[in-house]
């Protein structure tokens, strides 16, 4: 089993609140992920980090920020929150050198505005 | 990274072999085949990967054909905990292709 956790696992805001999905993982791995993923949808890479002060954008755009102080912590931050920012937000982590470069992935946070 | 083709649903008994297919018949030389699993609302489990070989962990094996352009995951002794979305990816490890992209992937449903 991976050692990735995320907080909240559920989350029901209104518009307009800030928001932050915490993401830790205890594994030493130095990338990170988020991905959006809608209901019986694709994974969309939204932001990924190399390593500490590392973060870059991926594929989907998306109006959250991310941050990586710590080797092990990669929160993603919505600053107001809108009606269509509601999906499933999921963090993975992986190994830097190893060739094959397995993502392993956290539990999800849920996320709905209203 | 190379397209992948996989049935929709499959059923399975339980205590069975599940066996599901993947082709991958554009994979170049340098991509590696992933499996993982998404059960209803979790994250993503990684299963197994392979390059060339035949693969086996504690969850399952893998078996990619000579030619590479098809591989099919084995869960050996399939449990109604086994019921899930299994996704085949195949992705090279080129620096800077970090995305991962799981197509719709293979619905199991184990029966009792």
């Amino acid at each position: 089993e991976a050692d990735i956790y995320q907080t909240p696992r559920y989350l029901v805001i209104g518009t307009g609140k800030k928001i932050t999905l915490e993401c830790s993982q205890t594994m030493g791995h130095d990338k990170m992920y988020w991905y959006q993923q809608d209901p019986g949808m694709e994974l969309h890479l939204i932001h990924y980090s190399y390593g500490v002060n590392s973060t870059e954008k991926g594929d989907l755009s998306s109006e959250s920020t991310v941050s990586r102080i710590r080797t092990e912590h990669f929160p993603l931050t919505l600053e107001s929150a809108r009606p269509s920012h509601t999906s499933q937000y999921l963090c993975a982590s992986s190994e830097v050198g190893g060739l094959e470069n397995i993502q392993y992935f956290g539990a999800g946070t849920r996320l709905s505005v209203l | 990274d190379a397209k992948t083709t996989q049935p929709t649903s499959m059923d399975c008994a339980e205590g069975r072999a599940a066996n599901l297919p993947c082709n991958h018949s554009t994979i170049s030389g340098n991509e590696y085949v992933y499996w993982y699993r998404q059960i209803h609302s979790q994250g993503p489990q990684y299963i197994i990967h392979g390059l060339k070989n035949n693969e086996t962990n504690e969850m399952a094996s893998l078996i990619i054909t000579e030619d590479r352009k098809s591989s099919t995951l084995i869960l050996p002794h399939a449990t109604l905990r086994d019921t899930a979305v299994y996704y085949c990816i195949v992705r090279s490890t080129n620096f800077g292709n970090e995305k991962l992209t799981f197509g719709t992937g293979t619905r199991l449903t184990i029966i009792p």
